[in-house]
């Protein structure tokens, strides 16, 4: 099946700096990966639609410049949480799925930890 | 806009036995795919079961299966023969048809958490 590697799992940096967080799509070319943010024992809340070679759709409420995605190639998209203070703690997850396979489901990366201090 | 409901915050379930986990949606759309995802302690999502929304046979992979009601709006998951790996908070998810089935964006529901008890 399709493989979604995530990196870092867990990340503390201090507050004032950024940090990067990586979705590879290992075994397939994704031109669409999703960016969820989860707090614990909720749902997830997506952030926005990475789309390659274009700008990040974002959704409503989700700070553009706090949350820069990039999605430079059909294997890679990367958010970055710039200026990360305390309150950006939590888990954030990427998702994508192969190419017309989009009605079978998303395959998720494992998620990263992002603790603020 | 879609919106997917569980109303079941938290379950248990003794080993080996039958459990139905509860999803009630809201849609105009006419064709739309609905999923089961599974996210254990460990916290990596799983795609659990799929069901298309024109199909009236309900999905089963292995001891998981789907009561698909179209018409009532509801889309609950029954896990048969409980085992301890089944234990993780389960998220039923809407997906609009999409022409070109690219990845199109999923509406989740709050979840549930499921304990499987020895």
């Amino acid at each position: 099946g399709a493989v979604v590697s995530q990196h870092p799992s867990r990340v503390i940096c201090k507050s004032g700096t950024s940090v990067k967080i990586e979705c590879r799509s290992l075994d397939f070319q994704a031109t669409t990966m999703f960016w969820y943010r989860q707090f614990p024992k909720q749902s997830l809340m997506l952030m926005a639609t990475s789309n390659e070679g274009s700008k990040a759709t974002y959704e409503q409420g989700v700070e553009k410049d706090k949350f820069l995605i990039n999605h430079a190639s059909l294997t890679l998209s990367t958010l970055t949480v710039t200026s990360a203070h305390p309150e950006d703690s939590s888990f954030y997850i990427c998702s994508a799925s192969r190419p017309g396979q989009g009605n079978y489901g998303y395959t998720f990366g494992s998620g990263t930890r992002l603790t603020v201090v | 806009a879609q919106t997917v409901t569980q109303s079941q915050p938290e379950m248990s379930v003794q080993e080996a036995e039958t459990v139905t986990l509860s999803c009630t949606y809201d849609t105009s759309e006419s064709n739309y795919y609905l999923f089961w995802y599974k996210q254990p302690p460990s916290r990596q999502m799983i795609l659990v079961i799929r069901q298309e929304a024109y199909k009236q046979q309900n999905a089963t992979e292995n001891r998981f299966s789907v009561n698909f009601q179209k018409a009532a709006k509801s889309f609950s998951l029954k896990i048969s023969d409980s085992q301890l790996g089944d234990t993780a908070m389960y998220f039923c998810a809407f997906m609009k048809q999409r022409r070109y089935t690219n990845a199109g964006k999923s509406t989740f529901g709050d979840g549930t958490t499921l304990t499987v008890k020895p």
